[in-house]
């Protein structure tokens, strides 16, 4: 079954780009959804679609996707970004239909 | 919204029943689905259901023992749970489907989550 990766750990400073990434073979050709987790709180919807943005989320927060790699971007990050993050496919055609990344730990 | 409950206490080889209560939108409409996450680690999916229950599946780590089952007159999910193992321990959520069975499904809202104690 397909399977997605991520980095355990992104680090960056203040008002910098933070960039996380979600890999899988050829994951440009699927759509990619990422979730923020804080501490102690349910999943929170942040990008849709590779890089739609429900309502109420922050223009800084931004995703591409293309060939292996799908990328969530933060920019101008805050103290309150601070969070796990965690990529997710859809696979209609599997046994398992929902996959998830291992999740990123974003510290600011 | 979705609001789950039945979590608790549970010694290693007994059961529990998960429920999901729904509001706000057409739950018989919608493809549902469990996510588990045990303390310190990350989410992981435990079982979907489709909104007429053709399509129910779960994950290799639960088959066999979980049961996933939806009550569309009264907007609820359910997970039964038996013989319980101590990794089974973790908070579970509920969450909704974005679209049908063959769309890019993503999942929004989830549930507050509720937790699950394996432990003799």
């Amino acid at each position: 079954s397909y399977e997605v990766t991520q980095s355990p750990s992104v680090s960056v400073a203040p008002g910098k780009t933070a960039r996380i990434t979600c890999g899988g073979r050829n994951i440009g050709g699927r759509s990619v959804h990422w979730y923020q987790q804080k501490p102690g709180q349910a999943p929170v919807l942040v990008i849709y679609l590779d890089k739609e943005r429900p309502s109420g989320i922050p223009e800084r927060f931004s995703g591409s996707n293309s060939d292996n790699t799908a990328t969530l971007v933060i920019s101008r990050v805050e103290a309150g970004d601070e969070a796990d993050y965690y990529c997710q496919v859809w696979d209609s055609s599997s046994v398992h239909p929902v996959i998830l990344g291992g999740g990123t730990k974003l510290t600011v | 919204q979705l609001m789950e409950s039945g979590g608790g206490l549970v010694k290693p080889g007994g059961s529990l029943r998960l429920s999901c209560a729904v509001s706000g939108f057409s739950f018989s409409d919608t493809i549902m689905i469990w996510v588990r996450q045990a303390p310190g680690r990350g989410l992981e999916w435990v079982s979907s259901i489709s909104p007429t229950t053709r399509y129910v599946h779960y994950a290799d780590s639960v088959k066999g023992r979980f049961s996933i089952s939806r009550d569309n007159a009264n907007n609820s999910l359910y997970l039964q749970m038996d013989s319980l193992r101590d990794d089974d321990t973790g908070t579970y959520y509920c969450a909704r489907a974005s679209g049908d069975w063959y769309a890019d499904n993503w999942f929004d809202p989830w549930g507050q989550g509720t937790l699950v104690t394996v432990s003799s």
